[in-house]
């Protein structure tokens, strides 16, 4: 069975940083893409950066390029988010998904329960 | 950068009823497009992609249709465990996700 198991979140202030980590089980980790999309309270997804099978490949949406760095341990079977300068628009609910294919982007077909970054002074 | 745009933003309906939602890209995307159903307090689930592909396990009253720019996610016979929040996506670049349409009870 694929899971995928976000952990990290939490309170921050303003300016401030965070590490989020996903571990994955069930499949090939590094068959895979992998992405981590975000929901704010009552809000949609949008997606935040991907990163295709060996980590020689990423994307950033503009909302979070230069704050944000993906990277991927295929040996400890891990995805990490590390998110600097953290402002207030950045607090969601945070999901770690799997992309179908070994790309960078592609459709997302399973997902984790995500774990929740606010970001308040 | 590609927008994608549902309608409507939210639709009551009852048991039984064929409920049609529709997204539209800002640019053509071919057919790099996927859905999700998402419920509260609850991951995302990949419904169609590729426009009109059903993933395993999803039922058939679901069903995709469209290319270029203009899709259309269809569940020919609405069941109570259907009320949810409807996002289509493209994939064609970055990802992109629509805003969402909440199919409530009547």
């Amino acid at each position: 069975e694929v899971q995928l198991v976000e952990s990290g979140g939490g309170v921050v202030r303003p300016g401030g940083s965070l590490r989020l980590s996903c571990a994955a089980s069930g499949f090939t980790f590094d068959d895979y893409g992998m992405s981590w999309v975000r929901q704010a309270p009552g809000k949609g997804l949008e997606w935040v950066s991907g990163i295709n099978w060996n980590g020689g490949s990423t994307g950033y949406a503009d909302s979070v390029k230069g704050r944000f760095t993906i990277s991927r341990d295929n040996a400890k079977n891990s995805l990490y988010l590390q998110m600097n300068s953290l402002r207030a628009e950045d607090t969601a609910l945070y999901h770690c998904a799997r992309v179908d294919t070994a790309m960078v982007t592609g459709y997302f077909d399973y997902w984790g329960q995500g774990t929740l970054v606010t970001v308040s002074s | 950068d590609i927008q994608m745009t549902q309608s409507p933003s939210s639709v009551s309906a009852s048991v039984g009823d064929r409920v049609t939602i529709t997204c539209r890209a800002s640019q053509g995307i071919s057919s790099w497009l996927a859905w999700y159903q998402q419920k509260p307090g609850k991951a995302p689930k990949l419904l169609i992609y590729a426009a009109s592909s059903l993933q395993s396990g999803v039922p058939s009253r679901f069903s995709g249709s469209g290319s270029g720019t203009d899709f259309t996610l269809t569940i020919s016979s609405l069941q109570p465990e259907d009320f949810a929040t409807y996002y289509c996506q493209q994939a064609n670049s970055f990802p992109v996700f629509g805003g969402g349409t909440k199919v409530e009870i009547k």
